[in-house]
Protein backbone atom coordinates (compact mmCIF):
# COMPACT_ATOMS: atom_id res chain seq x y z
CA UNK A 1 0.00 0.00 0.00
CA UNK A 2 1.34 3.50 -0.84
CA UNK A 3 1.10 6.35 1.39
CA UNK A 4 1.90 10.50 1.64
CA UNK A 5 2.74 12.71 4.07
CA UNK A 6 2.20 16.49 3.68
CA UNK A 7 4.86 18.50 6.10
CA UNK A 8 2.96 21.56 7.50
CA UNK A 9 -0.57 21.90 7.11
CA UNK A 10 -0.26 25.92 6.75
CA UNK A 11 2.72 27.67 4.70
CA UNK A 12 3.09 31.64 4.88
CA UNK A 13 5.25 32.96 2.92
CA UNK A 14 5.63 36.86 1.24
CA UNK A 15 5.03 38.09 -2.33
CA UNK A 16 7.88 37.35 -4.25
CA UNK A 17 9.26 34.93 -1.29
CA UNK A 18 10.86 31.26 -2.56
CA UNK A 19 7.50 28.68 -2.22
CA UNK A 20 8.45 25.72 -0.73
CA UNK A 21 5.76 22.55 -0.18
CA UNK A 22 6.90 19.26 0.88
CA UNK A 23 5.93 15.77 0.21
CA UNK A 24 7.30 12.45 1.50
CA UNK A 25 5.75 9.25 0.17
CA UNK A 26 5.69 5.49 0.90
CA UNK A 27 5.72 2.54 -1.97
CA UNK A 28 6.47 -0.78 -2.34
CA UNK A 29 6.52 -0.20 -6.45
CA UNK A 30 7.71 2.82 -8.04
CA UNK A 31 5.34 5.14 -7.58
CA UNK A 32 3.82 7.91 -9.86
CA UNK A 33 3.97 11.35 -8.29
CA UNK A 34 1.05 13.99 -8.48
CA UNK A 35 0.56 17.72 -7.04
CA UNK A 36 -2.66 19.03 -7.51
CA UNK A 37 -4.09 22.66 -6.60
CA UNK A 38 -7.58 23.45 -5.18
CA UNK A 39 -8.65 27.07 -5.25
CA UNK A 40 -11.77 27.96 -3.13
CA UNK A 41 -15.27 26.42 -4.02
CA UNK A 42 -13.55 24.66 -6.48
CA UNK A 43 -12.42 21.00 -7.56
CA UNK A 44 -8.71 19.76 -7.63
CA UNK A 45 -6.61 20.41 -11.10
CA UNK A 46 -3.02 19.20 -12.18
CA UNK A 47 -0.45 21.03 -11.32
CA UNK A 48 2.57 18.68 -12.18
CA UNK A 49 3.45 14.93 -12.40
CA UNK A 50 6.50 12.16 -12.40
CA UNK A 51 5.38 9.11 -13.75
CA UNK A 52 9.06 7.90 -15.43
CA UNK A 53 12.28 9.89 -16.69
CA UNK A 54 13.13 13.27 -15.73
CA UNK A 55 13.00 13.34 -11.70
CA UNK A 56 12.60 17.12 -12.55
CA UNK A 57 9.33 17.43 -13.67
CA UNK A 58 8.03 21.41 -14.44
CA UNK A 59 4.51 22.25 -14.58
CA UNK A 60 2.24 24.91 -14.84
CA UNK A 61 2.25 28.95 -12.76
CA UNK A 62 5.88 28.29 -12.48
CA UNK A 63 5.74 25.42 -10.01
CA UNK A 64 8.40 22.53 -10.31
CA UNK A 65 8.91 19.52 -7.96
CA UNK A 66 11.63 16.77 -8.04
CA UNK A 67 11.46 13.24 -7.56
CA UNK A 68 14.14 12.27 -5.28
CA UNK A 69 14.21 8.21 -4.70
CA UNK A 70 16.34 8.25 -2.00
CA UNK A 71 14.99 10.54 0.09
CA UNK A 72 11.15 9.13 -0.63
CA UNK A 73 10.36 13.16 -1.77
CA UNK A 74 8.46 14.91 -4.16
CA UNK A 75 8.51 18.73 -2.58
CA UNK A 76 7.18 21.31 -4.48
CA UNK A 77 8.99 24.74 -5.29
CA UNK A 78 8.40 28.10 -6.67
CA UNK A 79 11.08 30.95 -6.79
CA UNK A 80 8.45 33.56 -6.64
CA UNK A 81 5.35 33.69 -4.93
CA UNK A 82 2.33 35.56 -6.52
CA UNK A 83 -0.80 36.78 -4.81
CA UNK A 84 -2.84 34.51 -7.26
CA UNK A 85 -0.61 31.56 -6.26
CA UNK A 86 -2.86 31.64 -2.61
CA UNK A 87 -4.30 28.08 -2.66
CA UNK A 88 -4.56 24.63 -1.07
CA UNK A 89 -1.69 21.93 -2.71
CA UNK A 90 -2.53 18.16 -2.74
CA UNK A 91 0.20 15.84 -2.78
CA UNK A 92 -0.76 12.43 -4.14
CA UNK A 93 0.70 8.97 -5.37
CA UNK A 94 -0.63 5.62 -7.13
CA UNK A 95 1.09 2.97 -8.26
CA UNK A 96 -0.01 1.09 -11.51
CA UNK A 97 -1.52 -1.68 -10.31
CA UNK A 98 -4.61 -2.27 -8.07
CA UNK A 99 -6.77 0.04 -10.43
CA UNK A 100 -3.97 2.51 -9.88
CA UNK A 101 -5.70 4.33 -7.10
CA UNK A 102 -4.45 7.54 -5.95
CA UNK A 103 -3.42 8.27 -2.26
CA UNK A 104 -4.02 12.14 -1.25
CA UNK A 105 -1.76 13.64 1.88
CA UNK A 106 -3.43 16.24 4.04
CA UNK A 107 -3.39 19.17 1.69
CA UNK A 108 -1.21 21.98 2.47
CA UNK A 109 -2.85 26.02 2.95
CA UNK A 110 -0.90 28.45 0.79
CA UNK A 111 -0.77 32.00 2.09
CA UNK A 112 0.54 34.67 0.25
CA UNK A 113 1.41 38.20 1.68
CA UNK A 114 1.62 41.02 0.13
CA UNK B 1 -16.00 19.44 -23.76
CA UNK B 2 -17.42 20.00 -20.75
CA UNK B 3 -14.67 17.10 -18.88
CA UNK B 4 -16.39 16.09 -15.49
CA UNK B 5 -20.13 17.75 -14.22
CA UNK B 6 -21.40 16.86 -10.97
CA UNK B 7 -24.96 17.85 -9.82
CA UNK B 8 -26.26 19.34 -7.42
CA UNK B 9 -23.71 21.71 -6.29
CA UNK B 10 -25.32 22.40 -2.90
CA UNK B 11 -27.74 20.23 -0.75
CA UNK B 12 -29.24 19.99 2.78
CA UNK B 13 -30.71 16.85 3.69
CA UNK B 14 -32.66 15.75 6.55
CA UNK B 15 -31.66 12.69 8.36
CA UNK B 16 -32.48 9.67 6.99
CA UNK B 17 -33.14 10.87 3.70
CA UNK B 18 -31.87 9.42 0.40
CA UNK B 19 -30.17 11.09 -2.75
CA UNK B 20 -28.03 10.46 -5.51
CA UNK B 21 -25.33 12.48 -6.76
CA UNK B 22 -24.86 12.79 -10.33
CA UNK B 23 -21.18 12.84 -12.14
CA UNK B 24 -20.91 12.80 -15.76
CA UNK B 25 -17.70 13.10 -17.88
CA UNK B 26 -17.29 13.57 -21.74
CA UNK B 27 -13.83 12.42 -22.25
CA UNK B 28 -14.54 8.43 -22.44
CA UNK B 29 -12.12 7.90 -19.44
CA UNK B 30 -12.80 4.32 -18.19
CA UNK B 31 -11.90 5.02 -14.79
CA UNK B 32 -13.89 7.10 -12.20
CA UNK B 33 -14.29 8.04 -9.02
CA UNK B 34 -15.92 9.47 -5.88
CA UNK B 35 -14.14 11.25 -3.08
CA UNK B 36 -15.73 12.95 -0.23
CA UNK B 37 -13.04 15.91 1.27
CA UNK B 38 -13.95 16.80 5.12
CA UNK B 39 -11.98 20.17 6.62
CA UNK B 40 -8.80 20.11 6.93
CA UNK B 41 -8.66 16.19 5.44
CA UNK B 42 -7.64 15.05 2.25
CA UNK B 43 -9.35 13.04 -0.11
CA UNK B 44 -10.77 9.90 0.97
CA UNK B 45 -11.36 7.55 -1.85
CA UNK B 46 -15.39 6.22 -1.61
CA UNK B 47 -15.92 3.99 -4.84
CA UNK B 48 -14.03 3.38 -7.59
CA UNK B 49 -14.95 2.19 -10.81
CA UNK B 50 -12.48 0.50 -13.89
CA UNK B 51 -15.23 0.42 -16.60
CA UNK B 52 -18.93 0.32 -17.13
CA UNK B 53 -20.58 -2.08 -15.15
CA UNK B 54 -17.49 -2.81 -12.59
CA UNK B 55 -17.50 -0.61 -9.81
CA UNK B 56 -15.35 -1.04 -5.98
CA UNK B 57 -15.13 -0.15 -2.72
CA UNK B 58 -12.58 2.46 -1.71
CA UNK B 59 -11.76 3.45 2.07
CA UNK B 60 -14.91 4.89 3.20
CA UNK B 61 -17.57 3.13 1.60
CA UNK B 62 -20.08 2.73 4.19
CA UNK B 63 -23.54 4.36 3.75
CA UNK B 64 -22.94 4.97 0.02
CA UNK B 65 -24.03 2.93 -3.13
CA UNK B 66 -22.71 3.08 -7.05
CA UNK B 67 -23.43 2.50 -10.41
CA UNK B 68 -21.67 2.58 -13.72
CA UNK B 69 -23.83 1.74 -16.42
CA UNK B 70 -22.26 3.42 -19.19
CA UNK B 71 -19.14 4.91 -19.58
CA UNK B 72 -20.11 8.49 -18.92
CA UNK B 73 -21.98 8.22 -15.71
CA UNK B 74 -21.33 7.50 -12.35
CA UNK B 75 -23.94 8.32 -9.74
CA UNK B 76 -22.99 8.44 -5.87
CA UNK B 77 -26.10 7.11 -4.17
CA UNK B 78 -26.52 7.86 -0.04
CA UNK B 79 -29.38 5.80 1.81
CA UNK B 80 -30.31 6.85 5.29
CA UNK B 81 -28.58 9.96 5.28
CA UNK B 82 -26.31 10.97 8.42
CA UNK B 83 -24.86 14.06 9.75
CA UNK B 84 -21.38 12.34 9.49
CA UNK B 85 -22.04 12.10 6.07
CA UNK B 86 -21.77 15.83 5.79
CA UNK B 87 -18.91 16.86 3.60
CA UNK B 88 -17.86 17.89 0.06
CA UNK B 89 -18.24 15.07 -2.79
CA UNK B 90 -15.58 14.98 -5.61
CA UNK B 91 -16.00 12.64 -8.65
CA UNK B 92 -12.81 12.44 -10.76
CA UNK B 93 -11.86 10.77 -14.01
CA UNK B 94 -8.64 9.49 -15.85
CA UNK B 95 -8.11 7.97 -19.15
CA UNK B 96 -5.99 4.70 -17.37
CA UNK B 97 -5.01 3.83 -14.41
CA UNK B 98 -2.64 5.68 -12.20
CA UNK B 99 -3.26 8.46 -14.54
CA UNK B 100 -4.26 12.46 -13.84
CA UNK B 101 -7.50 12.68 -12.45
CA UNK B 102 -9.97 15.21 -13.75
CA UNK B 103 -11.93 16.54 -10.78
CA UNK B 104 -15.54 17.72 -10.91
CA UNK B 105 -16.61 21.18 -9.54
CA UNK B 106 -17.73 18.57 -5.92
CA UNK B 107 -21.53 19.15 -4.23
CA UNK B 108 -21.23 20.42 -0.74
CA UNK B 109 -23.72 18.33 1.17
CA UNK B 110 -24.88 19.09 4.60
CA UNK B 111 -26.85 16.50 6.61
CA UNK B 112 -29.05 17.79 9.57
Amino acid sequence: AQSVTQLGSHVSVSEGALVLLRCNYSSSVPPYLFWYVQYPNQGLQLLLKYTTGATLVKGINGFEAEFKKSETSFHLTKPSAHMSDAAEYFCAVSVNTNAGKSTFGDGTTLTVKP
Amino acid sequence: NAGVTQTPKFRILKIGQSMTLQCTQDMNHNYMYWYRQDPGMGLKLIYYSVGAGITDKGEVPNGYNVSRSTTEDFPLRLELAAPSQTSVYFCASSYSRADTQYFGPGTRLTVL
